[in-house]
């Protein structure tokens, strides 16, 4: 079956703009997370989407915000660039339930902010 | 979730045996031991998970102590593809937090000829 899919794969942004990043989970799997990924600080949770519903959230400023749709397709947007928002996004998806041994992740969303 | 500690760099020759190791001391009798791997640029990929047997799929095998304070992950024949970052995470199994997962710096293992 088809992987998780991330668009656009690389994008160049100015500072002060904001972006949208898209995000097709695996088919049947409910719950979307993201993460980001900087040299700097690693691999970090930003939020999670379950049922059209955010279910968690990491500690990331409200810059950053994201949604889910009925078809479980999510996005997730950053508002007002800053330079330190250049990063790799990864999406995630798994069932969602207690049991997930495993999330699925996506290639990323590599993006640069000049 | 507890605390991991994972040594910063492994080597290991192909067609060896690759064996990561993972301190986790403070793990609590609910807390799971997963492992993924990143390899440059790409997403992590989950390799497995465990509560306390030892753990075996296609992929890799997964040995935790009696005491359950550390875990060694497995690679029975690595090749030059398995050269990734290995992540070590304990976390609860919940629902709520199922998505949360705090990835520590990982071990950097190269796979060489």
């Amino acid at each position: 079956k088809a992987g998780v899919t991330q668009t656009p794969r690389y994008l160049i942004k100015t500072r002060g703009q904001q972006v949208t990043l898209s995000c097709s989970p695996i088919s049947g799997h409910r719950s979307v997370s993201w993460y980001q990924q900087t040299p700097g600080q690693g691999l970090q949770f930003l939020f999670e989407y379950f049922s059209e519903t955010q279910r968690n959230k990491g500690n990331f400023p409200g810059r950053f915000s994201g949604r889910q749709f009925s078809n479980s397709r999510s996005e997730m947007n950053v508002s007002t660039l800053e330079l330190g928002d250049s990063a790799l996004y990864l999406c995630a998806s798994s069932l969602g339930t207690r049991y997930t041994g495993e999330l699925f992740f996506g290639e990323g969303s590599r993006l640069t902010v000049l | 979730d507890a605390k991991t500690t994972q040594p910063t760099s492994m080597d290991c020759a192909e067609g060896r045996a690759a064996n990561l190791p993972c301190n986790h001391s403070t793990i609590s009798g609910n807390e799971y031991v997963y492992w993924y791997r990143q390899i440059h640029s790409q997403g992590p990929q989950y390799i497995i998970h465990g509560l306390k047997n030892n753990e075996t799929n296609e992929m890799a095998s997964l040995i935790i102590t009696e005491d359950r304070k550390s875990s060694t992950l497995i690679l029975p024949h690595a090749t030059l593809r398995d050269t990734a970052v290995y992540y070590c995470i304990v976390r609860v199994q919940n629902t709520g937090t199922a998505s949360k997962l705090t990835f520590g710096t990982g071990t950097r293992l190269q796979v060489t000829l």
